[in-house]
């Protein structure tokens, strides 16, 4: 069965200090992997996936196969940065437009 | 903004009643899918539209059931409504959504929180 998790629902982190937020995936095959973001009173947005390799608001996340990981990484978290993270995947097993959500990470930056 | 719309915005309603949700997509988008966001379940995948023609199907159960209409708006029709339905509903759209070896980027609505009594 394919699923994600995201084994953090808040991670509190100061302004300027790293952060990870932590997603794996159960998957058989080669998934395509994507984190959503939700900002306060705002819709659902797409922040990135791993086929196109950007860097999105100064965070990246990298695609482990061996580890099936999909860790979002920012190296100095800023106070817009809070608000709810979601990773998902989708691919052939899935239906390609069928998404699959985690739980999500809430991340609260604090001054 | 996304310009994807959905109505209404809150709904309140009493167990065994019936309520249909709205969702306009983006101009031009083809597909529309919903999905289901409740406390214990999360962000569920519910159906998914493509310009009139059901193209696949999640965890939506048979008192559930949605259509997409020649103007590509989709509706989503709850019947038999139990309190476990209370949850905030999204729809998506995305320009493509046939069958393929891709996926599309989805662009979320503000979604419809129904509230069961």
């Amino acid at each position: 069965a394919q699923r994600v998790t995201q084994p953090e629902k808040l991670l509190s982190v100061f302004k300027g200090a790293p952060v990870e937020l932590k997603c794996n995936y159960s998957y058989s095959g080669s998934p395509e992997l994507f984190w959503y973001v939700q900002y306060s009173r705002q819709r659902l947005q797409l922040l990135l996936r791993h086929i196109s390799r950007e860097s999105i608001k100064g965070f990246t996340a990298d695609l482990n196969k061996g580890e099936t990981s999909f860790h979002l990484k920012k190296p100095f978290a800023q106070e817009e940065d809070s608000a709810m993270y979601y990773c998902a995947l989708s691919g052939r097993n899935t239906g390609f437009q069928k998404l699959v959500f985690g739980t999500g990470t809430r991340l609260l930056v604090s001054p | 903004d996304s310009g994807v719309t959905q109505t209404p915005k809150h709904l309140i309603t009493a167990t065994g009643q019936r309520v249909t949700l709205r969702c306009s997509p983006r101009s031009g988008d083809l597909s529309v899918y919903w999905y289901q966001q409740s406390l214990d379940q999360g962000l569920q995948f519910l159906i998914h539209y493509y310009n009139g023609e059901e193209r696949a199907k999640g965890n939506i159960l048979e008192r559930f059931s949605a259509q997409q209409f020649p103007d590509l708006h989709s509706e989503l029709n709850l019947s038999s409504l139990e309190l476990g339905d209370s949850a905030l509903y999204f729809c998506a759209s995305s320009a493509g959504g046939l069958a393929g070896e891709m996926s599309y980027e989805q662009y979320f609505g503000p979604g419809t929180r129904l509230t069961v009594t």
